[in-house]
């Protein structure tokens, strides 16, 4: 059973366009909402992290946003560049009592096209 | 980059004989985890450790076993490989068991291929 359910799995956008993945989850526990960029050959990186009292947090060219009733977030790339190309990972944290896991959307392949 | 080194980086091997997948980091983080990354699943958690000689299981871990006698080395051992673990292996640090301001950094993987 996948707890956090990602979407789309794949996504092709023109260079200078919107980005934008989703995820919904539904372990009310998970406290902490990161995406991570993953390149080819290479783990994946932290990008950008949300918490679940804010609905909105944008670094860059990079915003995610929350709905904490509807238990949705996205991922939005402005301006996305062919350096963008990548998998990226919607993820949710929950601690426990030894430690904070990570649970991982399927993942979305980026390409950005010139 | 963390310091985190993941070897080897490529191995082929048997069904039936025992792997050993070793994470060295020179970060000093109190946490350590083992995922494994598959097609239509992402990454998984296998085991992770919350200190020297403190592991426990993951979501994934049947087939697997941890030990971590160092604060640096972390190691997944598969006892008796099979094909259903072929797969890459990522290992991950972290140094506090915050919500998320100290996130999991991780290696760069171990592509594992069982025949």
């Amino acid at each position: 059973q996948q707890q956090v359910k990602q979407s789309p799995q794949s996504l092709i956008v023109q260079k200078g366009g919107i980005s934008i993945i989703n995820c919904a989850y539904e372990n009310t526990a998970f406290d902490y909402f990161p995406w991570y960029q993953q390149f080819p050959g290479k783990g994946p990186a932290l990008l950008i992290a949300i918490r679940p009292d804010v609905s909105e947090k944008k670094e860059g060219r990079f915003t995610i946003s929350f709905n904490k009733s509807a238990k949705q977030f996205s991922l939005h790339i402005m301006d996305s560049q062919p350096g963008d190309s990548a998998t990226y990972f919607c993820a949710a944290i929950v601690n426990t009592g030894t430690a904070s896991k990570l649970t991982f959307g399927t993942g979305t392949r980026l390409q950005v096209t010139l | 980059d963390a310091g985190i080194t993941q070897s080897p980086r490529h191995k082929v091997t048997e069904t039936g004989t025992p792997v050993t997948l070793r994470c060295h980091q020179t970060e000093n983080h109190r946490y350590m985890y083992w995922y494994r990354q598959d097609p239509g699943h992402g990454l998984r958690l296998i085991h992770y450790s919350y200190g020297v000689k403190d592991t426990d299981k993951g979501e994934v871990s049947d087939g697997y076993s941890v030990s971590r006698s160092k604060t640096e080395d972390f190691l997944l051992t598969l006892e008796s490989a099979t094909s259903s673990q072929t797969s890459v292996y990522f290992c991950a640090i972290s140094n506090k068991r915050g919500s998320g301001d100290q996130p999991q950094h991780f290696g760069d993987g171990t592509r594992l291929s069982i025949l």
